[in-house]
């Protein structure tokens, strides 16, 4: 099974600043599918990046991700006060099920 | 738009059997365009996928819970439907489910959920 590494746990920045979240994996995430998810209380999870670096439809261009193999990382360019929320990774490189990374929560500092 | 809803008992005895629908709005479950799936959280961890059910009623589970889980499709009310046996304490969870895209030999990546809605285990 491919385990997803989330870090840091919590990121406290303020509005304006630049984020970086990173996900690694134990192995090898196949074609770099590679997923990316916003999570608030209450609400349904959104998706924001899918094939490791394509923004899903209506995600604005300040979410941004990168990296392939083992490595991957999401950047929100300058935090807008929506965006603090817990923010996940997916694997789905194996036709028998995907996995998900246990999360960074993005917080106001 | 396409709208993912969650209805089910927030409470299930040991033992006994989770049953969850989820009635989708805005796509058609019939058109075989997507995969249909479940994914659970427990309270202060990550999401689980349990599994994904596709039009033709075709499933594919997790694993892990391959034993007790049944997904299942009608296209007459665009529902879809989860049932986990023999629970207990540990499938404590918020419940989604999500349409699901399948990446050419891959797995699955999520782009609609529902809200999600909490199942505690309980006597």
């Amino acid at each position: 099974e491919t385990v997803l590494t989330q870090s840091p746990g919590t990121l406290s920045l303020s509005p304006g600043e630049r984020a970086t979240l990173s996900c690694r994996a134990n192995q090898r995430v196949s074609s770099n599918y590679l997923a990316w998810y916003q999570q608030k209380p209450g609400q349904a999870p959104r998706l924001l990046i899918y094939d490791a670096s394509s923004r899903a439809t209506g995600i604005p261009d300040r979410f941004s991700g990168s990296g392939s193999g083992t490595d991957f990382t999401l950047t929100i360019s300058r935090l807008e006060p929506e965006d603090f929320a817990v923010y996940c990774c997916q694997q789905y490189g194996s036709s028998s099920g995907v996995t998900f990374g246990g999360g960074t929560k993005v917080e106001l500092k | 738009q396409v709208q993912l809803h969650e209805s089910g008992p927030g409470l299930v005895k040991p033992s006994q059997t989770l049953s969850l629908t989820c009635t989708v709005s805005g796509d058609s479950i019939s058109s075989g365009n997507y995969y249909w799936s479940w994914i659970r959280q427990p309270a202060g961890k990550g999401l689980e996928w349990l599994g994904r059910v596709f039009n033709t009623g075709s499933t594919t589970y997790n694993s892990s819970l391959k034993s007790r889980v049944t997904m299942s499709v009608d296209t007459s009310t665009n529902q879809f439907s989860l049932r986990l046996n023999s629970v207990t304490a540990a499938d404590t969870a918020v419940y989604y489910c999500a349409r699901s895209r399948r990446a050419v030999a891959g797995g699955y990546y999520f782009d609609y959920w529902g809200q999600g809605t909490l199942v505690t285990v309980s006597s």
